[in-house]
């Protein structure tokens, strides 16, 4: 089976655009979830999305949003891009809740 | 996290030695507590993880206790190799979040040769 798979791998915006970020699932897992990944602060839990709908979303303010589709891709929109976006952020997908996450390798945003 | 706090954020040993990484969490309906790996440049990866009905469990030279009364668990690997260098994040679920997983902040773990 393939892996999770993020796109694009890096990404250089300024401030105040606004950006899409990409993760195909492994096929069969219909939960994705997407963190974003700093020095220092670990794993920042951003939201999940089950079956098109988004289940939990985390402590992150109203221009990170998401969506996914029928075929369980999942896509990550953040607007009115700061500075403080530069992240690395990672997707996972899972088979089932509370279960082994897998992680794609990543998108690398650097907000300028 | 702020509901995992994880203890040390570096931890430098000589091969051969033991490491042992702490998380505690706050959330007691909490009931799945995975290890993740993450080496250099690399996607973070499991691996071990325990539930809340076992104490412990080992797989090779990595081993995590889960202390449910006391809220705490603890990653231990034994005979460390340069290999074993990366960072580590504990993570629990967390009922807040609908049992998603909620991870601690890392340690980098060192391993001198």
């Amino acid at each position: 089976k393939a892996g999770v798979t993020q796109t694009p791998r890096y990404l250089i915006k300024t401030r105040g655009q606004q950006v899409t970020l990409s993760c195909s699932p492994i096929s069969g897992h219909r939960s994705v979830s997407w963190y974003q990944q700093t020095p220092g602060q670990g794993l920042q839990f951003l939201f999940e999305y089950f079956s098109e709908t988004q289940r939990n979303k985390g402590n992150f303010p109203g221009r990170f949003s998401g969506r996914q589709f029928s075929n369980s891709r999942s896509e990550m929109n953040v607007s009115t891009l700061e500075l403080g976006d530069s992240a690395l952020y990672l997707c996972a997908s899972s088979l089932y809740d509370n279960e082994k996450l897998f992680f794609g390798s990543g998108t690398q945003l650097s907000v300028l | 996290g702020e509901n995992v706090e994880q203890h040390p954020s570096t931890l430098s040993v000589q091969e051969g030695d033991s490491a042992v990484i702490k998380c505690t969490y706050s959330d007691s309906a909490s009931n799945y507590f995975p290890w993740y790996k993450q080496e250099l440049g690399k996607r973070p990866q499991l691996i071990i993880d325990i539930r809340s009905n076992v104490g412990e469990k080992k797989d090779q030279r990595i081993a995590v206790t889960l202390n449910k009364t006391a809220k705490h668990f603890s990653l231990h690997i034994t005979e460390t190799q340069p290999e074993d260098s990366a960072v580590y994040f504990c993570a629990a679920s967390i009922m807040e979040y609908g049992n998603k997983l909620v991870f601690g902040a890392g340690t980098i773990l060192r391993v001198k040769s």
